[in-house]
């Protein structure tokens, strides 16, 4: 039972390419979250699914997109990398949306260069 | 603007005192509670849930929340210098709605 997976656990990109951040969980749960932390500002939200086949918009969507491919896996994609969207990465899971408790993913580190 | 704040730290005690870490929310109608364990450079492990008012113990943990106050708190007892990290303090304030985190304190316990 491996929990949340995270992969690339570390990326460097130039500006302007593209990337794919993938998430999984073996934990059966319906919702899934991609947040960003960086120093001083805590953890953001950045899109969320609370349930197979939904997507929404958390607080901070602008240059991501993401895909809940199935009940396990959750992408988050940037189409053109900038500077500002150097951070760790991290995936969560739960079991309803909100309230119930969120497990997280070992994380990516991303600098865009 | 639905906040939830923490002190920075760093708060720092010595092995085997207690630690006693704090959260304030903005949103009386706050449902949910949770507090989170960060070692630097790894992810948030989730280490208590509270949902209604009072004590919850775990072990060396407990959780307390007082709704009516608007805050929720996490002791440390017999603490560790393997206890030292960041906490994250996280509110679900209305349903449907998305956890919002504190900054987190940072703690430090000296052997």
């Amino acid at each position: 039972n491996a929990g949340v997976t995270q992969t690339p656990k570390f990326q460097v990109l130039k500006t302007g390419q593209s990337m794919t951040l993938q998430c999984a969980q073996d934990m059966n749960h319906n919702s899934m979250y991609w947040y960003r932390q960086d120093p001083g500002m805590g953890l953001r939200l950045i899109y969320y699914s609370a349930s197979e086949g939904t997507t929404d918009k958390g607080e901070v969507p602008n240059g991501y997109n993401v895909s809940r491919l199935n009940k396990r896996e959750f992408s988050l994609r940037l189409e053109s990398a900038a500077p500002s969207q150097t951070s760790v990465y991290f995936c969560a899971s739960s079991g309803q949306a909100w309230g119930d408790e969120q497990f997280f993913g070992p994380g990516t580190r991303l600098t865009v260069l | 603007q639905k906040e939830v704040e923490q002190n920075s730290g760093p708060l720092s005690v010595p092995e085997g005192a207690i630690a006693s870490l704090n959260c304030t929310y903005s949103d009386r109608v706050s449902q949910s509670f949770f507090w989170y364990r960060q070692y630097s450079g790894k992810s948030p492990e989730l280490i208590m849930s509270i949902y209604s008012n009072g004590d919850k113990e775990d072990g060396r943990f407990t959780a307390q929340l007082n709704k009516a106050s608007q805050y929720v708190s996490l002791l440390i007892r017999d603490s560790q210098p393997s206890d030292s990290a960041t906490y994250l303090c996280a509110v679900n304030m209305q349903a449907g709605t998305a956890l919002i985190f504190g900054k987190g304190t940072t703690l430090s316990v000296s052997s």
